[in-house]
């Protein structure tokens, strides 16, 4: 389909890991990314990854790629109450200048 | 302080009015885009100008119409408004549409409420 699929809710326990999944859509995407939205705010660049790579880490944060199933994950380490928002993925389709497509958005809470 | 900044950030309106969303970036970026984030949080595009240039115009009612004075500004002006044009509008601005990765860096939102 033309949507990029994320599951709406994710709970977790501060301190747990939390794992954010995305299905997209276009094998052909370049880059891939994750945003942040806290409430009320506009949404900031978490990380990205480009297609031609599997992983990618940074600090509390992993990107999980396969590009033959067309999923993509974040993974937050010691997940902590501040890491409460929401969380896009997003995709940058070839030939669109630059067009970023969306999902749907998971909203993270963190209970103590 | 360097940011992607809107005006209003709210703004609550009759149907049938016409309004304006007003956007400045001063980091120097030469793309800015307008998308809109309807209630369910489901965020997407509208436009985007490249130095002054339309390049993209997704699927938006001719009531929509963007105007970029410069590069650092994108106004929206909105005529005849609807209900279902409430929601919250996000500006954002990049580097340059060729850049590697593009990222976007987006505006607080402006949320519109329309009677």
């Amino acid at each position: 389909g033309e949507d990029v699929e994320q599951s709406l809710f994710l709970s977790v326990r501060e301190g747990d890991s939390s794992v954010i999944n995305c299905t997209y859509t276009d094998s052909s995407s370049t880059y891939l990314y994750w945003y942040k939205q806290e409430p009320g705010a506009g949404l900031q660049l978490l990380t990205y990854i480009f297609s031609n790579m599997d992983m990618k880490q940074d600090q509390r944060l992993t990107v999980l790629l396969n590009k033959k199933d067309k999923h993509l994950s974040l993974r937050i380490a010691d997940t902590q109450t501040g890491d409460s928002a929401i969380y896009f993925c997003a995709e940058m389709r070839t030939g669109t200048a630059s067009k970023l497509t969306f999902g749907t958005g998971t909203r993270l809470q963190v209970t103590l | 302080d360097t940011a992607v900044s809107q005006t209003p950030k709210y703004l609550v309106t009759q149907m049938g009015n016409d309004k304006s969303i007003k956007c400045e970036q001063n980091l120097g970026h030469d793309t800015m885009y307008w998308y809109k984030q309807d209630s369910k949080k489901f965020l997407k595009i509208m436009f985007s100008y490249n130095n002054k240039e339309l390049i993209i115009n997704e699927t938006v009612p001719n009531r929509f119409s963007p105007k970029s004075p410069d590069k650092a500004h994108l106004n929206l002006h909105i005529n005849s408004l609807e209900l279902g044009d409430s929601a919250v509008y996000f500006c954002a601005s990049s580097h340059s549409r060729t850049s590697s990765y593009n990222e976007q860096f987006f505006g607080p939102g402006t949320r519109l409420t329309v009677l």
